[in-house]
């Protein structure tokens, strides 16, 4: 079957650092993606990761182990405009079909 | 436009209606993406178009879900004989060939009563 886990809520701290996970067992595997999703509003693209390793953008990086079946998302410096839903994704081997986790609500508090 | 447009942002159906919901995507993108997503989940896959083509169709509910994209550009989303569990917001997103990215419209909260 096809699952992607990742925790439901976290709370961080403005400026501190937070990690969200994401682990996956899928049929396929051709990229992982990380989306963010302020309520109400459309996902707008973070990162894309398809081989091992930390992808640096700015104050957000993406890590991927394929072997493990694990991501993470790690934001840096906090602000309160980071709280949002925070969704993990993998696109299957076709290319095609993106699989979506049901997301990681982040509350950001002063 | 900038940016992928959807219309209408917001649909009322009563149930057995017939909806169309429009995508606009990028200009210039290959790739067209319909996406159905529920409150508070993940959105779940349901086409895939490539330029005309309709690649993957695998995550339309039923047969009463059509898509089509006749000449590459605009979408259509169609559900027929509209159900209360079709409530959701549906969303359209666009990329290119590649698919490195995919940039998402507003979406369209349809509410079927």
């Amino acid at each position: 079957g096809q699952n992607i886990d990742q925790p439901t809520e976290m709370t961080a701290t403005e400026g501190a650092i937070v990690q969200i996970n994401c682990t996956y067992q899928t049929s396929g595997f051709n990229g992982l993606f990380w989306y963010q999703q302020h309520a109400g509003e459309a996902p707008t693209f973070l990162s894309y990761n398809v081989l091992d390793g930390l992808e640096e953008k700015g104050r957000f990086s993406s890590f991927l182990s394929r072997s493990k079946g694990y991501s993470y998302l790690l934001l840096k410096e906090l602000q309160m405009k980071d709280s949002a839903s925070y969704l993990c994704a993998v696109r299957d081997n076709g290319g095609f079909k993106t699989i979506f986790g049901a997301g990681t609500r982040l509350f950001v508090k002063a | 436009g900038a940016g992928v447009s959807q219309s209408p942002r917001y649909k009322v159906a009563k149930r057995g209606q017939d909806v169309a919901l429009r995508c606009d995507p990028i200009s210039g993108h290959v790739s067209l993406f319909w996406y159905q997503q529920a409150l508070g989940q993940g959105p779940e896959f349901l086409t895939y178009f490539q330029n005309e083509a309709q690649l993957d169709k695998s995550g339309l509910p039923s047969d009463r879900f059509f898509a089509e994209r006749p000449e590459g550009s605009v979408s259509t989303l169609k559900i027929q004989r509209t159900q209360q569990e079709d409530s959701a917001v549906y969303l359209c997103a666009s990329g290119g060939r590649l698919n490195t990215e995919a940039f998402f419209g507003q979406g369209t909260r349809l509410t079927v009563v």
